[in-house]
């Protein structure tokens, strides 16, 4: 079984600077990671993804996630965040061998102020 | 539009009476998931399917059925709900294939209020 503790519930930050969301996890077997982010009244969707190769992966809007095998940690990063970034995100890891069965984090709620 | 779409999207019942939940996906996804959030605990798994005819439990089952008759449909059917159901429900959607990256598809969300 897996577990993903993100040790947040909520960060503020004032927009253009940087932020970190912490993402920890516990697996007995190989994982693929997810970050998802749900803005206001929606539905979640899928901002970045580790299956493997490189361990630092991006997304279209700046943000980023390394996966650390050695502290089973895929912490989510953006160095200038902006007013729209504003929204909860949510940790998620699978097995890789059945990647669809999504395990999430409780979530951490980014409130991005001007 | 590739989509997932969820009736209805706000639902208020009392303790004990029968509801549905529909859930749909235009993807052609083999898999179909549904899931509970609640604040400070995340999504919650609580029934997938696999494929049409193949569902199984997921970490909170209780209270719940489901079923597939169809690919692109997944009703979530509470028999009686009760007010710990009180919850905002979601349904997704992804492929079985290793080139889709599991990508998970979500609805927009049923908030179900139970009195």
């Amino acid at each position: 079984a897996q577990s993903v503790t993100q040790l947040d519930s909520q960060v503020p930050v004032f927009e253009e600077a940087p932020v970190e969301l912490r993402c920890n996890y516990s697996s007995s077997v190989s994982v693929y990671l997810f970050w998802y982010v749900q803005y206001p009244n929606q539905g979640l969707q899928l901002l970045l993804k580790y299956l493997s190769g490189s361990t630092l992966v991006e997304s279209i809007n700046g943000f980023e996630a390394e996966f650390n095998k050695s502290q089973t940690s895929f912490h989510l990063r953006k160095p200038s965040v902006h007013i729209s970034d504003t929204a909860e995100y949510f940790c998620a890891v699978s097995p890789n061998n059945a990647g669809n069965m999504l395990t999430f984090g409780g979530g951490t709620r980014l409130m991005v102020k001007p | 539009e590739a989509q997932v779409t969820q009736n209805p999207r706000y639902l208020i019942t009392v303790t004990g009476k029968k509801l549905t939940v529909t859930c749909s996906q235009n993807m052609n996804h083999e898999y179909m998931s549904w899931y509970r959030q609640d604040p400070g605990l995340g999504l919650r798994q609580i029934y997938y399917s696999m494929n049409v005819e193949v569902t199984d439990k997921g970490d909170v089952p209780e209270g719940y059925k489901v079923s597939r008759k169809e690919k692109r449909n997944f009703p979530l059917i509470l028999e009686s709900p009760s007010p710990n159901q009180t919850s905002l429900y979601f349904c997704a959607s992804s492929s079985d294939r290793v080139s889709s990256s599991y990508e998970q598809y979500f609805g927009p969300g049923t908030r179900l209020t139970v009195t």
